[in-house]
């Protein structure tokens, strides 16, 4: 079975960096095909794709946002983690991590963390 | 970037209505066509994937088309526990684009 839990801060400053951790089991990163992606939805809004990290550690990232985002990966403790520069009250967000499958898409989800970025 | 725009924004529809959702790419994209399920509060689901198949443990009310730029979910008969809003994305290899999504409303 399936599983992605994401941790880190609640809240956080302008102009700090937020980091994000997924850890997930019933699955690894290094099977072929493989990904974990990261989502967020601003509080009564879309939803809006972030990074996406491959088993191969190839990335991708959201062309708008690219040059705050870092996606990595610890294969040896399942886990994956988002780092975003300059936060600002704009990038408040319940965030999610998410399963690729290689055909059926984001097929699993995390239960969300919400961040708020205030002073 | 390839843009999802969907329509409508909201639909107002009863218990038992055939309900239809379009979604519309800029640009013409491959079969990587997904549609989501999203209950306030909770993380979405998937219902659909390349276009038309159904995920494992959806209801076979739910079906998906299309091709090129123009896509569908359809509701056959909508169910109490279908009022939601649903979200289209496109999942190419190199970016991921979800359309602003449709709530299904009570009517």
């Amino acid at each position: 079975q399936i599983t992605l839990k994401e941790s880190g801060p609640t809240l956080v400053k302008p102009t700090e960096t937020l980091t994000l951790t997924c850890t997930f089991s019933g699955f690894s990163l290094s099977t072929s095909g493989v990904g974990v992606a990261w989502i967020r939805q601003p509080p009564g809004k879309a939803l809006e794709w972030l990074a996406l990290l491959y088993w191969n550690d190839d990335k991708r990232y959201s062309p708008s946002l690219k040059s705050r985002f870092t996606i990595t990966k610890d294969t040896s403790k399942n886990q994956v983690v988002l780092t975003m520069t300059n936060m600002d009250p704009v990038d408040t967000a319940t965030y999610y991590c998410t399963h690729r499958h290689n055909l059926r898409g984001l097929d699993y989800w995390g239960q969300g963390t919400l961040v708020t970025v205030s002073s | 970037d390839i843009q999802m725009t969907q329509s409508p924004s909201t639909l107002s529809a009863s218990v038992g209505d055939r309900v239809t959702i379009t979604c519309r790419a800029s640009q013409t994209i491959s079969s990587w066509l997904a549609w989501y399920q999203q209950k306030p509060g909770k993380a979405p689901k998937l219902l659909i994937y390349k276009i038309s198949s159904l995920e494992s443990g959806v209801p076979s009310r739910f079906s998906g088309s299309g091709s090129g730029t123009e896509f569908t979910l359809t509701i056959s008969s909508l169910q109490p526990d279908d009022f939601a809003t649903y979200y289209c994305q496109q999942y190419n290899d190199y970016s991921w684009t979800f359309g602003q999504g449709t709530k299904v409303e009570i009517k």
